[in-house]
């Protein structure tokens, strides 16, 4: 039981590139979400799924994408790169509303 | 979504109990809190959650004052192990959004 798996683990891009960051829960949770954190500072909140097939905004969701491929996975795009999304991605996932989420162990992100 | 207080910094000598406290003023009746810990850059870690009594499990204590405005975390015995970022998060009602604020850094000293 893996739990949250984020590949890859630490990525650089040059601006401009795009890329895709994966994330997988073998918990089947319904509820999944993308984080990310700028040093120094809490987790905020890019998007996020409620269930298989359906995805939301959260505070920061611009510069970004997502889907939700099937109830285990849930990728976050960039589409065009900018220094400014340097940072630490965190993928979590929750069965219900009232129950602990769980996280990934993080992709550290550097855009060059 | 209900917004959440924390003070950015604390210390606790290791063996004495830690107590962080957490201010959620605008919560609503059926938000829960939630409590999780960050240490060093790894993912977040859950803890403990309540919605108006308190709770305690194996890691540690939440306190909900009656009228559900603030809530304390207490760790009964802290180690070195338990320095981390912690952040009090109040769960929205519609969708299954959570936000996190800017936590509480707690030092526990040797």
């Amino acid at each position: 039981n893996a739990g949250v798996t984020q590949t890859p683990k630490f990525q650089v891009l040059k601006t401009g590139q795009s890329m895709t960051l994966q994330c997988a829960q073998d918990m089947n949770h319904n509820s999944m979400y993308w984080y990310r954190q700028d040093p120094g500072m809490g987790l905020r909140l890019i998007y996020y799924s409620a269930s298989e097939g359906t995805t939301d905004k959260g505070e920061v969701p611009n510069g970004y994408n997502v889907s939700r491929l099937n109830k285990r996975e849930f990728s976050l795009r960039l589409e065009s790169a900018a220094p400014s999304q340097t940072s630490v991605y965190f993928c979590a996932s929750i069965k219900e509303r009232d129950t602990e989420a769980f996280f990934g162990q993080g992709t550290r992100l550097t855009v060059v | 979504d209900a917004k959440t207080t924390q003070p950015p910094s604390m210390d606790c000598a290791e063996g004495r109990a830690a107590n962080l406290p957490c201010n959620h003023s605008t919560i609503s009746g059926n938000e829960y809190v939630y409590w999780y810990r960050q240490i060093h850059s790894q993912g977040p870690q859950y803890i403990i959650h309540g919605l108006k009594n308190n709770e305690t499990n194996e890691m540690a204590s939440l306190i909900i004052t009656e009228d559900r405005k603030s809530s304390t975390l207490i760790l009964p015995h802290a180690t070195l192990r338990d320095t981390a970022v912690y952040y009090c998060i109040v769960r929205v009602n519609t969708g299954n959004q959570f936000y996190f604020g800017t936590g509480t850094s707690l030092t526990v000293i040797p």
